[in-house]
């Protein structure tokens, strides 16, 4: 059975840095593509960040290029994201999110997703 | 970014009657070369994360009852859930993935009248 397991949530304050870890199981985790997708609360989805499953390519939403570095750790089945100079815009529930077996290296579409982890940007 | 517009915001119906909740997209998501709409559609029920239900704009995904079905094409997509049931209380979303950034529909959630 799949599942993906999303950690490292929390209260930080503006300008902070926190770190997201998501354990992965029951896949080839190194097969596929992996995103963090993110909700405000009361609000919609955003999608954040992706990467590829050799960890060679990476993508971000232009609303955190700069900010979020992903990064995976296919010996350890586990994805991070590190989170860099948060705002308040940044408070979300952060979803950690497999990407759909496909023919190229990021479909961009998600098959099984985590229970999330809230960051709450705040001082 | 491709911007994705659902209608309705939200929809109240009685248990058993039709589901009907449209999708537009402000370009294409069907792709020349490979003939597919690059369009899904997810459920997110309160407290929980969204599940996946539909791919390829109408390809149902494993486990997914057959009440869901997905249709359209180019920019104009439909969620069809052909007899209300009561877990069927969510928010509905869809999203495109046919080019970078994917983005999602403002959601419409669906109740029971």
């Amino acid at each position: 059975e799949v599942q993906v397991l999303e950690s490292g949530g929390g209260l930080v304050q503006p300008g902070g840095s926190l770190r997201l870890s998501c354990a992965a199981s029951g896949f080839t985790f190194s097969s596929y593509a992996m995103n963090w997708v993110r909700q405000a609360p009361g609000k919609g989805l955003e999608w954040v960040s992706a990467i590829s499953g050799s960890g060679g390519d990476t993508y971000y939403a232009d609303s955190v290029k700069g900010r979020f570095t992903i990064s995976r750790d296919n010996s350890e089945n586990t994805l991070y994201l590190q989170m860099n100079s948060l705002r308040a815009e940044d408070t979300a529930v952060y979803y950690c999110a497999k990407d759909l077996p496909g023919t190229t290296q990021w479909l961009a579409i998600f098959d099984h997703w985590g229970q999330g982890t809230l960051v709450t940007v705040s001082s | 970014d491709i911007v994705m517009t659902q209608s309705p915001d939200s929809l109240a119906l009685s248990l058993g009657e039709r589901a009907t909740i449209n999708c537009k997209s402000s370009q294409s998501v069907l792709y020349s070369s490979d003939n597919k709409n690059y369009l899904g559609w997810y459920q997110q029920k309160p407290g929980q994360p969204p599940k996946l239900l539909i791919y390829w704009a109408s390809t149902r995904e494993s486990g997914v009852p057959d009440r869901f079905s997905g249709s359209g094409s180019g920019a104009d997509f439909t969620l069809t859930i052909s007899s209300l049931q009561a877990e069927d209380v969510a928010v509905y979303y869809c999203q495109q993935y046919y080019s970078t950034p994917p983005t999602f529909g403002q959601g419409t959630k669906l109740e029971i009248k």
